[in-house]
């Protein structure tokens, strides 16, 4: 069945060092969402596309994060330079309509280790 | 977006019923209730949702009391499997509609 995919599933990677992570969507989705989920904050809203525009981005550190949608069957989500303090897990989701009852259907998530 | 409470956690008993109750007194008449769960190391998944009238699927019921102001999750017959953390989220009709807005939610913890 069709599921949203992401890669890598783990990363570690050291201070300074860009990070890019990506997302395929489920296919026919207009929208995608990322997700970050820490101990601490719990699952966090950082950026979210409709039709491949971005239309919400004021969850991310804008400095050194950055989201984009090259085509319709993939999203990136970079971090540059990462830190410490960005080691969690990353979660894209998709999904199709507009709507308050729209489900969202979310990936595996990425976990980011900054060392 | 409007606020919802819901216990730290929960505990039941394999093949018994669950009900997991939200609050959300500040809920809007546009308001959709959605749950959504996460398994152990996985990424949170749909479970229901509703506006004003109770909601049945194959994973669970959704009751809506009359004055909305809260909700309850029914588990009918929990397995291991069911063991998760549940989210109660509120999404509002306007611009904000798509987002999902995660608080800590239950902690579900079924016992064999």
């Amino acid at each position: 069945d069709a599921r949203v995919t992401q890669t890598p599933r783990h990363k570690v990677t050291e201070m300074g060092q860009e990070v890019t992570m990506r997302c395929q969507p489920i296919l026919g989705h207009n929208t995608v969402f990322w997700y970050r989920q820490t101990m601490m904050q719990g699952l966090e809203l950082l950026a979210y596309f409709r039709n491949r525009a971005p239309l919400d981005d004021s969850g991310m550190p804008k400095d050194r994060f950055s989201a984009e949608m090259p085509d319709a069957t993939l999203a990136t989500l970079k971090i540059q330079p990462s830190e410490p303090r960005d080691s969690a897990v990353y979660f894209c989701a998709s999904g199709l309509g507009f709507s308050s009852y729209n489900e969202q259907f979310f990936g595996p998530g990425t976990r980011l280790t900054v060392l | 977006d409007a606020k919802t409470t819901q216990p730290n956690s929960m505990e039941s008993n394999e093949e018994e019923p669950v009900h997991l109750p939200c609050n959300h007194s500040t809920i809007s008449g546009t308001d959709y209730i959605h749950w959504y769960r996460q398994l152990p190391s996985q990424g949170p998944e749909y479970v229901i949702h509703g506006l004003t009238s109770n909601v049945n699927n194959r994973m669970a019921s959704l009751a809506i009391a009359e004055d909305r102001k809260s909700s309850t999750l029914i588990l009918h017959r929990a397995t291991l499997r069911d063991a998760a953390v549940y989210y109660c989220i509120l999404r509002d009709s306007g611009q904000g509609a798509q987002k999902l807005v995660f608080g800590q939610g239950t902690r579900l913890t079924i016992n064999p």
